[in-house]
């Protein structure tokens, strides 16, 4: 059981660049979550998902763009990568609305130069 | 809105000290109360949980009693060891409203622990 993937682990953009963030998840899990973690701070909330084709924004979407077309899959879409996002990215599943626990990925460092 | 204010860091401590991590929290309702811990290089997993007033959430020797009186949610642990090294995240967790439920996050606090 390989729980929450994500892929790659690190990244360099340049300033204007584009790319995906990958999240698959293989525990059949409805809530799926993106956040992102800056030095010395908690996790901020992007962007969430309570199943597929429903997605929904959470305090800080600006610049990012997600996608739900599978229950598995939670792509993260940055399109005009800015310095501001340099952060370490996190997915996150949980299965549905009584189940506190959210299983987390292993985190996707991406640096933006 | 709902906040978690935890103790800054970094802790350092000797192998066997003791240890607390403080955490405080702000809700409008009755938040369940989380403790997750990330190990270097690692995601975030789920240490102990509480779910109501005087619940104590215990895992791996920690432990956290849910204070509604302080507003308070401080993880413990008698004897740390090495591999305790990581860092703590207090978290509460409550409705946002709709069908959705969000978890709110403590900056973290980081523990060495030193042979």
């Amino acid at each position: 059981n390989a729980g929450v993937t994500q892929t790659p682990k690190f990244r360099i953009l340049k300033i204007g660049q584009s790319m995906t963030l990958q999240c698959t998840q293989d525990m059949n899990h409805n809530y799926m979550y993106w956040y992102r973690q800056d030095p010395g701070m908690g996790l901020k909330l992007i962007y969430y998902s309570v199943g597929a084709g429903i997605t929904d924004k959470g305090e800080v979407p600006n610049g990012y763009n997600v996608s739900r077309s599978t229950t598995e899959d939670f792509p993260l879409r940055l399109e005009l990568a800015a310095p501001s996002q340099t952060s370490v990215y996190f997915c996150a599943s949980r299965i549905d609305l009584t189940t506190y626990e959210q299983y987390f990925g292993p985190g996707t460092r991406l640096t933006v130069t | 809105g709902n906040s978690v204010t935890q103790m800054e860091g970094p802790v350092t401590l000797s192998e066997e000290a003791f240890l607390t991590i403080n955490c405080t929290y702000t809700a409008t309702g009755y938040p369940s109360l989380f403790w997750y811990v990330q190990y270097p290089g690692e995601g975030l997993q789920l240490l102990l949980k509480a779910t109501k007033a005087d619940d104590k959430g215990s895992n791996k020797g920690f432990e956290a009693t849910y204070r509604k009186e302080t507003t308070s949610f401080h993880l413990e642990k008698g004897s740390v060891q090495v591999s305790d090294s990581a860092v703590y995240f207090c978290a509460l967790f409550e409705r946002s409203g709709g069908s959705n439920y969000k978890l709110t996050f403590g900056k973290g606090t980081l523990l060495t622990v030193n042979p």
